[in-house]
């Protein structure tokens, strides 16, 4: 059983649409990160939340932490294809140094 | 800056060998972390290295070991490799635990058990 699921799964929009990625967990996290995979590549990150209710912006990506800090959305306006990838979630506990646990994934094709 | 280098890119093993994963973190990193990647159940934690003393495991068998360095290199080893063990092993570098917790990865091993 995964601490964190993601949908969806699969999204494959065209180019221009929005989109979110949801994450969700019943556990709380101090700190939630997004990073971004693509293929033949290690993740990337992309931000990390750490204060229920925030939001970060990243050009035309929006995050969310959950007030409760158990959940987190990705956000992205108008895709690009260069916006194609794997995204993912993960969360870490106090005191646990860099065990993170990732989610699910949710893997993004954009349309040109 | 070099980022977070890891050898070999690929290889293949068969069943009951074992195998050595090697990872040079960023220069300054002191932290390495090491994660299995797989289809089936995504990302999962392996176990962690800081100032060559291991400071978290996953829930891996024993087969599954690593060390750190002087130098903050590491090294994974999967003794009596199974074909379950098939999986994209990445290794993440970091300043150190707990430090704005950004993980810097490697592209990868990727294993392969025949």
């Amino acid at each position: 059983t995964q601490l964190l699921e993601q949908s969806p799964q699969f999204l494959s929009i065209q180019e221009g649409e929005n989109l979110t990625v949801y994450c969700n967990s019943s556990s709380v996290f101090s700190s939630l990160q997004w990073y971004r995979q693509e293929p033949g590549e290690g993740p990337v990150l992309l931000v990390t939340v750490v204060t229920g209710g925030e939001v970060k912006k990243l050009k035309r990506l929006t995050f969310q932490f959950g007030d409760a800090r158990k959940d987190s959305s990705l956000h992205i306006t108008a895709a690009q294809p260069g916006d194609t990838g794997l995204y993912l979630c993960a969360g870490t506990f106090i005191n646990t140094g860099n065990q993170f646990y990732f989610g699910t994934g949710t893997s993004l094709t954009v349309i040109p | 800056k070099a980022g977070v280098t890891q050898t070999p890119r690929y290889l293949i093993k068969t069943r009951g060998q074992q195998v050595t994963l090697s990872c040079s973190p960023i220069s300054g990193h002191r932290s390495v972390s090491w994660y299995q990647q797989t289809p089936g159940q995504g990302l999962q934690f392996l176990f962690e290295y800081f100032s060559e003393t291991q400071r978290n495991k996953g829930n891996f068998p024993g087969r599954f070991s690593g060390r750190q360095f002087s130098n903050s290199r590491s090294e994974m080893n999967v003794s009596t490799l199974e074909l379950g063990d098939s999986a994209l092993y990445l290794c993440a570098s970091s300043l150190a635990p707990g430090v704005a917790g950004e993980l810097f990865f490697g592209e990868g091993s990727r294993l392969t058990v025949l």
